[in-house]
């Protein structure tokens, strides 16, 4: 099946830095989501980017489908952007998502 | 709130009980799904549902029972489960994916179930 390797898999920030995030895919990337679990648990969808750039105020994405890879930027971070990253990649085959590990996230006051 | 409802938001139950979780949605998506994240693991799917039927089953044991009664709904039946099956049960709804498009998932606050 599809890997997906994220990278870094633990980043520790202090608030007001940047970061990016990666994803790196093993077979053709037709469909991307990234995602935020914040402490409690939930999933919370930052963007839905198969390919190009998207960008949500202090959040913004690439994705090169060709490469195979995506980049999630994160700018000015903030203590609620602590949290485990996911970039799973939607199969082309059926309707399964395939996670990584994720990117453990931490934002220092 | 995502629009997918998951309840209860915890659960502990002896291995000898019998439990249900539940997932409602109101989007308008005619597919929902089931996840299991245990602790230091990715997610991993469970179950697929599309328009009420099931289309996927990840190799799960019986003692997970899910039904579907209508596009808005998904239950997940738990029956003499282990301590190991302790972990977060995500459910998320999607539009179906049709060939190369595809709409995104969105997914519920989840379920922590703790089996002792």
């Amino acid at each position: 099946g599809i890997q997906v390797e994220q990278s870094p898999p633990d980043l520790i920030l202090q608030e007001g830095a940047n970061s990016t995030l990666r994803c790196n895919f093993s077979d053709s990337v037709n469909n991307l989501q990234w995602f935020h679990q914040n402490p409690w648990g939930q999933l919370i969808n930052l963007f839905y980017i198969p390919s190009g750039t998207k960008q949500n105020g202090r959040l913004s994405a690439t994705t090169v489908a060709t490469e195979r890879y995506s980049l999630l930027y994160i700018s000015s971070s903030q203590t609620t952007d602590s949290g485990v990253y996911f970039c799973p990649l939607w199969e082309t085959s059926g309707s399964r998502l395939t996670f990584g590990e994720g990117t453990q996230l931490t934002v220092n006051p | 709130e995502t629009g997918v409802t998951q309840t209860p938001r915890h659960l502990v139950m002896g291995m000898t009980n019998k439990k249900s979780l539940k997932c409602e949605q109101h989007l308008g998506h005619n597919a929902m799904y089931w996840y299991k994240q245990s602790a230091k693991k990715p997610l991993e799917l469970m179950f697929v549902y599309n328009f009420k039927e099931q289309t996927e089953n990840n190799s799960v044991p019986s003692r997970f029972s899910p039904e579907c009664p209508n596009s808005s709904h998904l239950f997940l039946h738990l029956h003499t489960l282990q301590p190991e099956d302790s972990a977060l049960y995500l459910c998320a709804s999607s539009l179906p994916s049709r060939g190369e498009f595809n709409y995104g998932y969105t997914f519920g606050s989840g379920t922590r179930l703790t089996v002792v």
